[in-house]
């Protein structure tokens, strides 16, 4: 079965300050995606970026960038130059492609202090 | 732009009551899925459908039921409510494919007194 695994409930960052966010996965089948999403306090799911598992490059999207580490099992959020607004709830996740089920993390709140 | 539509934001129920939850997707997608989000547990899998008429239990399935009547529309149902049914709904649908992303609604607090 999948899991993810967020180990930081919380992070604290300062303005303009780069953050990773960790986040680490199993599972046995050898295709697979990993999703990034944030939650502001609104409530809303934002889907911020993709990484499929035989994809040779790390995913990056704006200030937002995926450390892929296969072997580590491990996807961790990059977000450079942190801003006010990036204070929210973070989710990595996970879908096999033997499934049509995505996976979630516990989540980690990131406050980004001026 | 996309569009996944909750019926309610808010909702208070009595703990017995028959609760419907719905989701409107306008997308076309052939998955949809309901999750529920407490704290410190992120988000986890209730019931997912794939086609019209299909569904699979995910990871939290008792206590609960759905229904795909239409492509567009999945309903969560609570039979019986109980309070430690209290919490965040989160509705989402996406394509067919393991690298499509997923949609989500604007989510339901419901709360069972």
């Amino acid at each position: 079965a999948q899991k993810i695994t967020q180990t930081q409930p919380g992070m604290f960052v300062q303005e303009k300050e780069a953050v990773t966010l960790d986040c680490t996965y199993d599972t046995s089948d050898p295709s697979y995606g990993l999703f990034w999403y944030k939650q502001p306090s609104s409530g809303e799911m934002i889907f911020l970026i993709y990484q499929g598992s035989y994809d040779q490059q790390n995913a990056t999207e704006g200030r937002y960038s995926l450390n892929f580490q296969k072997a580590r099992k491990s996807a961790n959020l990059v977000i450079s130059a942190s801003q006010l607004g990036d204070s929210a709830m973070y989710f990595c996740a996970m879908k096999e492609t033997s499934g049509s089920r995505l996976t979630f993390g516990e989540g980690t709140q990131l406050t980004v202090n001026p | 732009d996309v569009k996944v539509t909750q019926s309610s934001r808010y909702l208070v129920k009595r703990t017995g009551e028959k609760v419907f939850l719905e989701c409107v997707q306008d997308m076309d997608h052939e998955n949809m899925f309901w999750y529920r989000q407490d704290p410190g547990l992120g988000l986890r899998l209730i019931y997912f459908s794939y086609d019209v008429k299909m569904k699979e239990k995910g990871d939290i399935p008792e206590g609960y039921s759905v229904s795909r009547e239409k492509k567009e529309r999945f309903s969560l149902i609570l039979e019986s409510a109980s309070t430690n049914q209290t919490s965040m709904y989160l509705c989402a649908s996406s394509l067919e494919s393991h690298n499509e992303k997923l949609f989500f609604g604007s989510g339901t607090q419901l709360s069972v007194l």
